[in-house]
Formats: structure tokens, sequence, C-alpha cells
């Protein structure tokens, strides 16, 4: 069974980068397309990108200039790291895979985490 | 944009569901559909308008094409109050729906 777990810390401070884990079990990280979507609070979701397996990457052209998705170096996991953050990238930060070559359909994702941006 | 009406629906166990979901341009039949249940990690229900992903029971359905479109639910179960959204894959970036809650009447 597919299974995706985000991690990460809670609190990040203004302008700094936030960065998360996404460990995976039960599928190898060398197939398919590993995503990060996010949710604020009130808003909708929201598509950041995906590191393919193959390493290329795919940003959501609204985060492109902050935003860094990459593999692990070792274990099943890849990364997000997004720069310069504000109070608008406070969210609830998911991660999924997605089955296709365009990355466009989620079809095992995390519980998601809580990332709060504050001083 | 994505636009999913109604933003609530307050339902009873054994009722039938019929949630909408409109399209401000056509995404032919890129239309998939995801629950979200309280607590839990967000599951794919229906992909490309109509097929239902692996393990979905039969009282879900998807329809439409262009930019209309609806996830039935045939009898609400008790596991089915959660919050469904909708997710076009027709044009990059893909984008969702605002949600639509069902709730326990």
């Amino acid at each position: 069974q597919v299974q995706l777990q985000e991690s990460g810390p809670g609190l990040v401070k203004p302008s700094e980068t936030l960065s998360l884990t996404c460990t995976v079990s039960g599928a190898s990280i060398d197939s398919y397309y590993w995503t990060w979507i996010r949710q604020p609070p009130g808003k909708r979701l929201e598509w950041i990108g995906f590191i393919s397996y193959s390493g290329a990457a795919n940003y959501n052209p609204s985060l492109k200039s902050r935003v860094t998705i990459s593999r692990g170096t070792s274990n099943n996991h890849f990364t997000l790291n997004l720069e310069s953050v504000t109070s608008a990238d406070t969210a609830v930060y998911y991660c999924a895979r997605a089955t296709t070559s365009d990355g466009d359909l989620f079809d095992y994702w995390g519980q998601g985490i809580l990332v709060t941006v504050s001083s | 944009v994505l636009t999913q009406s109604p933003a609530t629906l307050s339902l009873s166990p054994g009722e039938r569901a019929a949630l909408s979901c409109r399209a401000s341009q056509t995404v032919t039949k890129y239309l998939n559909w995801y629950q979200h249940r309280p607590g839990q990690a967000p599951r794919l229900l229906i992909y490309d308008a109509s097929n239902r992903a692996t393990g979905v029971p039969a009282r879900f359905s998807g329809s439409g094409s262009g930019t209309d479109f609806t996830l039935t639910i045939s009898s609400l179960e008790p596991e089915d109050f959660a919050v469904y959204y909708c997710q076009q894959r027709s044009s990059w970036p893909w984008t969702f729906g605002q949600g639509t809650i069902v709730e326990l009447k």
C-alpha cells in the first residue's frame, strides 16, 4: 500500500525558507511524478509542482521564482523548498503521487502538514 | 476557474447527493474528483469525468463534459460525509474547485 508522510517545521519566520520532506513507502520514487500541493486557510487547493522519476521538475508559474522540489539522495523521499516566505504562504502542505506524464492526476496523498509563517 | 456548487449539502444517510463543478472554459473530459475526510489524506474518486479510481465503490459516479460536471453519490453511507473537490487537468497549471461539504443533516 502506497503511503506518503509530510514532515518539517510547523512554524517558519517571514523571509526565511520553508523546507518540507515527503517520505514515501510502498512505492519507489524512481517511478511516477512526486508532487506538492497546498491549501491556505479558507482558500482552494493550489498545485505547487512536481519532480519526476528522472529528476525533471515542473512548477506553478505563480511560485516558480521561489520554489524548488528535489529528490532525496538517500531513502525514498523528496523535498520542497520555498524561499522568502510571507504570511500568504501559511497553508496545509500536501505531498502526492501523480501517475501521468503531465503530473496531473493524483492517486495517493499524504495527510498534510500545517505550516504557519509568523515571527 | 472551477466553481463548485452548492458550497454545503446537508443530507441524511441513504439519500442521493449530486455535486456540481463548472469550468469557466472547456476542460473537455479532463476533470477529476477527490474526497477529503477530516484528518485523512485526500482520495482520488473519479478521473477524466467518469472513470472510478481503483477501489472506489460503485455508488460514486461522475458525468459531464466540456464545462459542466456532476459527481453523484447514489446512496450516502456514513463514511461519505466529507469535502469533495474537483480538479481540471486540461490546462496547465492544474487547478482545483473550492470544494463542496457534504454534511449530516
